[in-house]
């Protein structure tokens, strides 16, 4: 079971905003440290989505955002495409772990 | 351009050291900040991050696996070197080198993984 806790699944028709969350700790996210997401295709390496807390990289549709409160941080995706089917990991750090991994959310496109 | 490469043993048996390289290009381990991470993915299942390295040489481990850990650069040849002792069935995943930086220890950059198998 992962330190950051995150749905096991989540599913939205085309064209609807799923949202994703990744539960932490006062050790890890509650401690101010940054969350950053990751977009995992089948079969290919991750793909950074968003580093800290909510920013793009080039090149990342605006369909994607992130948000961090508390203990907590949220990936949102809005006008959901068939091409958004994938497995979404948050990652921090920890003050005694190191850096984490959630334990991943596979979002299906309906 | 930034690219990363991983390489090594596809197969391993039990009680072996696995050696990793990660081959990289685009940057270089002498700029201040940089740092090159390891992660791996077993089959199907979650991201686990291993190591980190920085350009001055500090050392990251995941606590979990720091006894079995060793990370090194060779900074001549754009090289990061991951060892892992006494390996087991249970380590058998995709293992991925990736570029980051000191400041928020994001994964901007990712080689194409490696899956190693560990099997007698």
């Amino acid at each position: 079971q992962s330190v950051l806790t995150q749905p096991p699944s989540v599913s939205g028709a085309p064209g609807q905003r799923v949202t994703i969350s990744c539960t932490g700790s006062s050790s890890n996210i509650g401690a101010d440290y940054d969350v950053h997401w990751y977009q995992q295709l089948p079969g290919t390496a991750p793909k950074l989505l968003i580093y800290g807390n909510s920013n793009r990289p080039s090149g990342v549709p605006d369909r994607f955002s992130g948000s961090k409160s508390g203990t907590s941080a949220s990936l949102a995706i809005t006008g959901l495409q068939a091409e958004d089917e994938a497995d979404y990991y948050c990652q921090s750090y920890d003050s005694s772990l190191g850096e984490l991994f959630g334990g991943g959310t596979k979002l299906t496109v309906l | 351009q930034i690219t990363l490469k991983e390489s090594g043993p596809t197969l391993v048996k039990p009680t072996q050291t696995l050696t990793l390289t990660c081959t990289f290009s685009g940057f270089s381990l002498t700029v201040s900040g940089v740092g090159v991470g390891w992660i791996r993915q077993p089959p199907g299942k979650a991201l686990e991050w291993l190591a980190l390295i920085y350009s001055n040489d500090d050392k990251l481990y995941s606590p979990s696996l720091k006894s079995r850990l060793t990370i090194t650069k060779d900074t001549s040849k754009n090289q990061v070197v991951l060892t892992m002792t006494n390996m087991d069935p249970v380590d058998t995943a995709t293992y991925y080198c990736a570029h980051t930086y000191y400041y928020d220890n994001s994964f901007d950059y990712w080689g194409q993984g490696t899956l190693v198998t560990v099997s007698s």
